[in-house]
């Protein structure tokens, strides 16, 4: 039983690379997504979606890109990394996008840009 | 503003004793509360969640929480901490815009 499978769990990137987060789940959730986790600020909801093909911007979506064209899959990524993007990324699902719905999380990717 | 919150950053208890891990929501209607708990080098895992109806929600792991709507409130508790529930707890709750916001977690350190 799987759950959220993220991968790379570790990786260090260069100023100005690109690279892709994956994020796949087996759970047929319909709602996906992707979370930064900073010390003293908690969990900084990036993008997510609501279903296959619809995705939408969270909090703090600067940097990032996401797509949805399966429900078990939802890379994040980052176009041109910066060293403000150095963090602790989480991916979640849930059943639905409900109020009363509580979401499996990824176990992380730690990524250092330098 | 943030919808939940945590007042403390930090909470040490013995193990034996009983433990609280606080958080208060600026919510209008019915909040939607969930603690989650997150033990090192992992991703968060759900513990329990109010939705409705009684004040006291049991959850995984001995856990339950108290929602106190006078006092905006959804303490985390459990009667007798043990060393492996160290790690850190998050507060959050679901907008019905599908997106969750989450408290900037406690740490939560049990000494033997």
């Amino acid at each position: 039983n799987a759950g959220v499978t993220q991968t790379p769990k570790f990786q260090v990137l260069k100023t100005g690379q690109s690279m892709t987060l994956q994020c796949a789940q087996d759970m047929n959730h319909e709602y996906m997504s992707w979370y930064r986790q900073d010390p003293g600020m908690g969990l900084r909801l990036i993008h997510y979606s609501v279903g296959a093909g619809i995705t939408d911007q969270g909090e703090v979506p600067n940097g990032y890109n996401v797509s949805r064209s399966t429900t078990e899959d939802f890379p994040l990524r980052l176009l041109s990394a910066a060293p403000s993007q150095t963090s602790v990324y989480f991916c979640a699902s849930s059943y639905d996008w409900g109020q009363y719905t509580e979401a499996f999380f990824g176990q992380g990717t730690r990524l250092t840009v330098v | 503003a943030q919808s939940v919150a945590q007042p403390e950053d930090q909470v040490n208890v013995a193990e034996g004793n009983p433990l609280t891990v606080k958080c208060t929501y600026s919510v209008s209607g019915n909040p939607y509360l969930f603690w989650y708990v997150q033990y090192p080098n992992r991703g968060l895992q759900f513990l329990l969640k109010y939705i409705t109806g009684d004040n006291l929600v049991k959850g995984s792991y001995g856990f339950e929480a108290e929602f106190n709507k006078s006092q905006t409130s959804f303490h985390l508790k459990k009667p007798s901490a043990l060393v492996s529930d160290s790690a850190l707890y998050f507060c959050g709750r679901n907008t019905n815009a599908g997106k969750s916001t989450f408290g900037d977690g406690t740490t939560l350190t049990v000494k033997p």
